[in-house]
């Protein structure tokens, strides 16, 4: 199956900086990459999504890129705020004849800004 | 626009007992419905997925079980609870959705329910 790994698993910031998160996949088949976010005591939410036949996504201070020869995505954060604090998770999904593509996540990144 | 409801939002049991979460979707039909726990490390594990009433999938054994009696409802159950079973669990749909992307595996999740196995 699909191995998902995620890095850094803690990334502190100061308030205004960059933010990057990189993961890799393991399955060349995989062609949907979303990205979670997780505030404290909730449900994880899509901030942003990439597909196979992309390479770059940008929304606002948040992008994703793919590199499929290097089976790896990024995100970026710019411009970081204190409210970007939260759990961040990656997931790639791999469809093999099913028609259930199943989502595989990261172990995920507490990024933590400082004002 | 679709929601999804998920209770208790807490839970405090002793071990031995039982467990019943419930899940429930609206604004669409015959979704895709999971159940994830995540444990104090905070990775995601899949626990079941469900294609269709009555169609139920298991990722990892354990105490657990779950079930769909109606298109739109998942429940997450145990005869006996044990500590192992404290965490954070998440059910999560994915499917057809109006005004936006369909066909990729978009995963919308609840907001959570805590269980303490005391």
């Amino acid at each position: 199956g699909e191995n998902v790994e995620q890095h850094p698993s803690t990334l502190s910031v100061q308030e205004g900086d960059s933010a990057v998160i990189k993961c890799t996949y393991s399955d060349s088949a995989s062609n949907y990459f979303p990205w979670y976010k997780q505030e404290l005591g909730k449900g994880p939410q899509l901030i942003i999504d990439i597909r196979s036949n992309v390479g770059e996504k940008k929304d606002q201070r948040i992008a994703v890129t793919l590199n499929k020869t290097a089976k790896h995505f990024s995100l970026h954060i710019t411009e970081t705020q204190p409210e970007d604090s939260a759990v961040y998770f990656c997931a790639a999904q791999y469809f093999r004849g099913s028609t259930l593509g199943r989502l595989y996540f990261g172990r995920g990144t507490q990024l933590t800004v400082w004002p | 626009s679709q929601t999804i409801h998920q209770w208790p939002a807490t839970l405090v049991q002793p071990v031995g007992s039982p467990l019943s979460l419930e899940c429930t979707v609206e604004g669409t039909s015959n979704p895709n419905l999971y159940w994830y726990r995540q444990a104090a490390g905070r990775g995601l594990q899949l626990l079941f997925y469900s294609i269709g009433i009555g169609q139920i999938s298991s990722e990892v054994p354990q105490n657990l079980s779950a079930s769909r009696p109606q298109d739109r409802q998942f429940i997450l159950s145990s005869k006996k609870l044990l500590l192992s079973d404290s965490g954070f669990y998440l059910c999560a749909w994915s499917g057809v959705r109006t005004g936006g992307a369909s066909g990729a595996n978009v995963l919308t999740f609840g907001a959570g329910s805590r269980l303490t196995v005391l």
